[in-house]
């Protein structure tokens, strides 16, 4: 009963260091997504992916790399942290077929830059 | 550029009624959706409108019309744990999500 899961919940870096967030699904979902959320403002994508080995630039894909090896796997990279990048992250999935197609979300992971 | 627009914050009493209004500009239409989001937590899907008229479930209820680019959320017999932001967005033309930055519903007893 997993559903989305991600990984790690809190993270402090130091700028200029880098860090991978790992999102896993146990849903067979084709689509998985990865979001930012900041104060203020809706919901940004930042990539996206619509299968095992593709991903696809969201609206803000700047200082984030990721990568889906396996199906079930979402991993977002930062190479070099920047304070501009602290936020909370959300990974989210959907099957590639149904009409609603309706998002899971996990549970965040909150990231601080200094 | 593609907007979506909802007050930031509403407050109501336990037991009342509230509507929560979200108008939109986008780049084509795919469908509607609402999302509740409690304080720290992920968001969870609401409801989904593709059609004009209303959606109902449960005491939650979705209504849309697309030739005003207007959609609400209505929250009956309200309870505190409907305390939460609730997020506004809709599916364009690439069926990519634009999100609103989402209304904070403050219930009082």
């Amino acid at each position: 009963n997993a559903g989305v899961t991600q990984t790690p919940k809190f993270r402090v870096l130091k700028t200029g260091q880098s860090m991978t967030l790992l999102c896993a699904q146990d849903m067979n979902h084709e689509y998985m997504y990865w979001y930012r959320q900041d104060p203020g403002m809706g919901l940004r994508l930042i990539h996206y992916s619509v299968g095992e080995g593709t991903t696809a630039k969201g609206e803000v894909p700047d200082g984030y790399n990721v990568s889906r090896l396996k199906k079930q796997n979402f991993l977002l990279g930062l190479e070099s942290a920047a304070p501009s990048q602290t936020s909370v992250y959300f990974c989210a999935s959907r099957p590639g077929t149904g009409e609603a197609g309706e998002l899971f979300f996990g549970e965040g992971s909150r990231l601080t830059v200094l | 550029g593609q907007n979506i627009d909802q007050p930031t914050e509403m407050t109501a009493t336990e037991g009342a009624i509230v509507q929560i209004n979200c108008t939109y500009q986008t780049s084509g239409f795919n469908g509607l959706f609402w999302y509740q989001q409690h304080a720290g937590e992920a968001p969870t899907f609401l409801s989904y409108n593709v059609l004009d008229g209303l959606e109902e479930k449960g005491r939650f209820s979705s209504f849309l019309s697309r030739s005003k680019g207007y959609s609400y959320l209505l929250l009956k017999e309200l309870q505190m744990k409907d305390s939460a932001s609730y997020l506004c967005a809709v599916r364009d033309s690439n069926y990519q999500l634009i999100w609103g930055a989402g209304t904070k519903l403050i219930i009082k007893p």
